[in-house]
């Protein structure tokens, strides 16, 4: 596709349950991350993927958070046991990532998750 | 502290006005810097790179001074379009940091 997909667009679950969200980037580009945007604040780092491989995982919160990248491509973000901290819109992005030029982040449009 | 600081505002201004936004980061080894737009329930969007020589894209110039780790952003003659959260980036060993924004709303 031209951009980066994000899916579900909209996630309604009840505490408790587990969910996972998916991430397609836009072809070629090498890095992905992802961010967590609570309702009026910032972006919150999660994890960022190099190819498949996960250099820096510092921002997941908790260990009932998980991501992996397949292929250099999709990305799935795993909530285990959600709890309704967890209620946030969970931002994708992707970049070529190598090279002066190549660094900008191109976003998905969120999957907004609501933790009942 | 924060990795990247950000005056929240909010900032209300004119239309014409001339406004600044600042950013402070907290790791001297940062390499590279970035403006995003934020529009309200909109994914972030890249704005601008910042240099350590400045650059200018119309009516936006920015502007890192490594040396104080700060970060600034000018806007001039306001639009009501420009009403938007504008968002620090730090990038170091391939990880971007984001400040919180500075919420920016333009009047007529």
């Amino acid at each position: 596709g031209a951009g980066v997909s994000q899916s579900p667009s909209n996630k309604v679950t009840e505490k408790g349950k587990d969910v996972e969200l998916r991430c397609d980037p836009i072809s070629g580009h090498t890095a992905l991350y992802w961010y967590r945007q609570r309702l009026g604040q910032g972006l919150e780092f999660l994890i960022y993927f190099q190819g498949n491989s996960a250099p820096d995982k510092s921002g997941l919160p908790s260990d009932r958070f998980s991501a992996e990248r397949t292929g250099e491509s999709v990305s799935t973000l795993t909530i285990q046991r959600t709890q309704q901290e967890d209620s946030a819109v969970y931002l994708c992005a992707s970049s070529l990532e190598q090279g002066a030029g190549n660094e900008k982040l191109f976003f998905g449009s969120g999957t907004q998750l609501s933790v009942l | 502290r924060k990795e990247v600081e950000q005056d929240p505002g909010p900032f209300n201004v004119p239309e014409g006005a001339t406004v600044a936004f600042n950013c402070t980061y907290s790791n001297s080894a940062s390499q590279s810097f970035f403006w995003y737009r934020q529009d309200c329930r909109k994914e972030p969007k890249l704005l601008m790179s910042v240099y350590s020589s400045g650059n200018e894209d119309g009516r936006f110039t920015a502007q890192l001074n490594r040396a104080s780790q700060y970060i600034s952003l000018l806007i001039r003659d306001s639009k009501l379009s420009d009403s938007a959260t504008y968002l620090c980036v730090v990038k170091y060993a391939g990880k971007s940091t984001f400040g919180d924004g500075t919420t920016l709303t333009v009047k007529p």
